[in-house]
């Protein structure tokens, strides 16, 4: 079983739709849970941070984590054909150093305008 | 924030052979790390890579396949050793850059994509 669990997609949405994304986990050392965003040959860029367990809102992007259910995701307001990526969620023990980061296999998110 | 560049952006190769992957940072850095993106799967840690020390491998990948080099605060590189088709991915290099919060972000390079034949 894999640490991180992602669905693949592709999720397509219609402009202006939510778009929902979920990880779940298995480790419950997990203290630090982000997303990031990748666009076709780019690296991936830092979207959100949350430590803990909460809620974290950025414009139109909302991050929750439910470590009692093992279970973050991040919610996109309004979307916008500029969101068209793959977002991965990531996760790091507090123990670990930074750069060990477990990462789900990425949600492939299309919005058609 | 950091700006990190790789060279090559892409390369084709023939079984067997190595390829040298280079991460160039604008500033310098404590740690750098390099990552492998298989297609379909999850980006996975190799190793990360301290300057004046060794490289230390996750479980799974070895410093004879994988050979890093760290000669300052700036530069990295990587090579993939005597390579099969499985070894076609993305290789990645990221550093941790200081925000002024409690979490140190990551920041990623644009990625070598490799295709071995």
């Amino acid at each position: 079983q894999k640490e991180v669990e992602q669905d693949p997609g592709p999720l397509s949405v219609p402009e202006g739709a939510i778009v929902s994304l979920n990880c779940t986990y298995s480790n419950s050392a997990f203290q630090y849970f982000m997303w990031y965003r990748q666009y076709s040959r780019k690296g991936p860029e830092l979207l959100m941070y949350t430590y803990s367990s909460g809620n974290k809102e950025d414009g139109r992007f909302t991050a929750q984590v439910d470590k009692s259910s093992k279970y973050i995701s991040l919610f996109i307001r309004d979307s916008q054909p500029s969101d068209s990526a793959t977002y991965l969620c990531a996760m790091s023990a507090a123990t670990d150093s930074w750069g060990k980061l477990q990462f789900g296999a990425g949600t492939q998110v299309v919005v058609t305008p | 924030s950091a700006v990190i560049s790789q060279k090559p952006s892409r390369d084709i190769c023939q079984r067997g052979t190595s390829l040298t992957i280079q991460c160039q940072v604008d500033s310098q850095v404590t740690m750098m790390f390099w990552y492998r993106q298989q297609p379909g799967q999850s980006l996975t840690l190799i190793a990360t890579a301290n300057q004046g020390s060794e490289a230390t491998y996750e479980s799974g990948f070895v410093i004879d396949k994988f050979p890093i080099s760290r000669p300052n605060l700036t530069f990295s590189t990587l090579t993939v050793s005597n390579m099969s088709p499985e070894d076609s991915s993305i290789y990645l290099c990221s550093v941790e850059g200081y925000t002024g919060g409690s979490y140190n972000e990551q920041f990623f390079g644009p990625g070598t994509r490799l295709t071995v034949l």
